[in-house]
């Protein structure tokens, strides 16, 4: 079937450093991606999106780049903050009201 | 402005009880959407609403799930005859339509635990 997965569940990352979280979808219809972020014991967050006529959309110290040509999509973090420190989920959306998500990286930041 | 609200935020019930959980959307979202999260997984789509309508229960687990939503706002997801794996987070979201390519914002969840 189909799904939309991320390649690593986690991530360690030193803070000041960039990060990048990858991840992968098989859904070649999907037209409109979004990241959350998902602290502990909170709802996701909305991040930042992306519609499938874009391959770049930049917000505050997030990038998200969208290959549709091997249906990759990553995040990333410039300059990496303690409060960056959640789970991180991609999920896409085939132009119905169905957002589907992968299971996640948990990203922590090393002080 | 005010976000999604869920209440309870923690429910505790024994296995074979009922369980109520409500979902109070950002005002003039007309699309409601239930998920559930288990321990370390990703969000399993359960139900959308577009209005008071319900035109994609297929991911209810079983049919001691269900939902309705009333007067195009709250929404209530209920659950007959608990069982342990229904153990998990309810998460609910509103969007401000159901078309695709809108956000959706979450609620904090109400974390169920089935004993």
């Amino acid at each position: 079937g189909e799904s939309v997965g991320l390649h690593l569940p986690t991530l360690s990352v030193q803070e000041g450093d960039n990060s990048i979280i990858n991840c992968a979808y098989s859904n070649s219809a999907s037209d409109y991606f979004i990241w959350y972020k998902q602290e502990s014991g909170k709802g996701p967050q909305f991040i930042i999106d992306i519609r499938s006529n874009m391959d770049k959309r930049q917000g505050q110290r997030v990038t998200v780049l969208l290959n549709k040509t091997v249906k990759h999509l990553s995040l990333q973090i410039a300059a990496t903050q303690p409060g960056d420190s959640a789970v991180y989920f991609c999920a896409e959306n085939d132009n119905d009201y169905k957002l589907s998500f992968g299971a996640g990286t948990t990203v922590t930041v090393r002080a | 402005g005010a976000g999604v609200s869920q209440s309870p935020s923690n429910k505790v019930t024994e296995k074979g009880k009922d369980v109520e959980l409500r979902c109070d959307p950002i005002s003039g979202h007309t699309a409601l959407y239930w998920y559930r999260q288990s321990l370390g997984q990703g969000l399993e789509f359960l139900i959308y609403f577009q209005g008071n309508s319900a035109p994609d229960k297929s991911g209810l687990p079983s049919d001691r799930f269900s939902a309705e939503r009333t007067g195009g706002s709250v929404s209530t997801l209920t659950i007959q005859r608990t069982q342990q794996e229904d153990s998990a987070v309810y998460l609910c979201a509103s969007s401000f339509q159901g078309a695709g390519g809108y956000e959706q914002y979450f609620g904090p969840g109400t974390r169920l635990t089935v004993t």
